[in-house]
């Protein structure tokens, strides 16, 4: 079975300019999580989608959102970017509670 | 809400030697308490997992015990080789708060041959 894939894996921007990164689940997961790590806050939770719908939020700001599409697709967009959105990106997907990761998207933002 | 607490940040072992890395939680609530390996490049990878029903789970070389009073669980890597190295972190499941994981720090494992 085809893991969690991401695309891209690597983005380069510049401040005030918006992104959007998409994540694949693996077949059968309904469920997609996103995480920002960084080496000074770690693994954070952004947001999960379930079945098309957001279920829980992190704590970031309005310009990091989500959406997730029929076949449980996900993408995650954030505008007005700032120097400390520089992160890698993962999502994850799950069927329960176990989690999978992609490999992530790392963004620069300079 | 949830906190977890990792310890150590770094470990160096030798080759056979083994490696425990502890991490306690704040909700006792939690239920579920996955382990991540993460290598250099790479997204983070489910090692093992254990439940709140559970004291004890174990996986070849790789072993998990949670004990629930104390609110802490620990990850165990016996005979560990060159190629467990790399940043374990530790995770738990809030409850009512599907698909969101709160993780530790991380510890980064360098074993020596």
């Amino acid at each position: 079975k085809a893991g969690v894939t991401q695309t891209p894996r690597y983005l380069i921007k510049t401040r005030g300019q918006q992104v959007t990164l998409s994540c694949s689940p693996i077949s059968g997961h309904r469920s997609v999580s996103w995480y920002q790590q960084t080496p000074g806050q770690g693994l954070q939770f952004l947001f999960e989608y379930f079945s098309e719908t957001q279920r829980n939020k992190g704590n970031f700001p309005g310009r990091f959102s989500g959406r997730q599409f029929s076949n449980s697709r996900s993408e995650m967009n954030v505008s007005t970017l700032e120097l400390g959105d520089s992160a890698l990106y993962l999502c994850a997907s799950s069927r329960q509670e176990t989690q999978y990761f992609g490999p992530g998207t790392r963004l620069l933002v300079l | 809400g949830e906190n977890v607490e990792q310890h150590p940040s770094t470990l160096s072992v030798q080759e056979g030697d083994s490696a425990v890395i502890k991490c306690t939680y704040s909700d006792s609530a939690s239920n579920y308490f996955p382990w991540y390996k993460q290598e250099l490049g790479k997204g983070p990878q489910l090692i093992i997992d254990i439940r709140s029903n559970v004291g004890e789970k174990k996986d070849q070389r790789i072993a998990v015990t949670l004990n629930k009073t104390a609110k802490h669980f620990s990850l165990h890597i016996t005979e560990t080789q060159p190629e467990d190295s790399a940043v374990y972190f530790c995770a738990a499941t809030p409850p009512r708060s599907q698909g969101n994981l709160i993780f530790g720090k991380g510890t980064k494992l360098s074993v020596k041959p």
